[in-house]
């Protein structure tokens, strides 16, 4: 079985450009959540989607990041304009409510860079 | 809110033992999970704990009490590739979500030597 998709897994970019990164969840899964991972903060979460409907978009930083899941296999994560402070790798994971424990599958990631 | 507390590093040789522990803060709780994560990669999910007590799963074995709001890892025979990072994850409520959502601490750094 495929494991949760991720894409691009590197992108490099420059400040203000748009950068979209794109997210196809597991198969029957039914959660998705975006984190984001750096060195000072680790890993937060921010925003998730149950039956492709946002939930909790608390910790989107601010107006330049916006979230869609359009149908139940993708979903996508935009950054428009892009700053060096948005520098971070970009984690989708999916998990389904009949699950075990609410265990996330997390993708490979996407390592952002904005110069 | 949610916190959560775990030391940033541990080191150990190949065939010791090593707990890392875990405490957090929360104001709704479903249980606490552990996610390995090696460099360059993704977390991936090794344990949960919703009752007190110790789960073991091969080498790992992970511990609960949620009186104390406490947990710990506990890695047996260790092996180099067990180097990586550690996180525990609280989940809790939110926002009427069946499963809630997940709060992660900020992982231990585990390295193992020959």
């Amino acid at each position: 079985d495929a494991g949760v998709i991720q894409s691009p897994r590197h992108e490099v970019t420059e400040m203000g450009q748009e950068v979209t990164l794109r997210c196809k969840p597991i198969s029957g899964h039914d959660y998705l959540f975006w984190y984001r991972q750096t060195m000072m903060r680790g890993l937060e979460l921010l925003i998730y989607f149950n039956n492709n409907v946002p939930i909790d978009d608390s910790g989107m930083p601010e107006d330049r990041f916006s979230a869609k899941m359009p149908n139940a296999s993708f979903s996508t994560l935009k950054i428009q304009p892009s700053e060096p402070r948005d520098s971070a790798v970009y984690f989708c994971a999916s998990t389904r409510t009949s699950g075990k424990y609410n265990e996330q599958f997390f993708g490979p990631g996407t390592r952002l860079t904005v110069l | 809110g949610q916190s959560l507390e775990q030391p940033s590093e541990v080191t150990a040789v190949e065939g010791a033992i090593v707990q890392i522990n875990c405490t957090y803060q929360t104001s709704g709780f479903y249980g606490l999970s552990w996610y390995q994560q090696h460099d360059g990669g993704a977390p991936t999910f090794l344990s949960y704990n919703a009752l007190d007590g110790l789960e073991e799963t091969g080498r790992f074995s992970s511990f609960l009490s949620r009186s104390d709001s406490y947990g710990y890892l506990l890695l047996q025979e260790l092996q180099m590739k067990d180097s990586a990072s550690y996180f525990c994850a609280v989940s809790g409520p939110d926002r009427g979500s069946t499963l809630g959502r997940l709060y992660f601490g900020r992982g231990t750094q585990l390295t193992v030597w020959p």
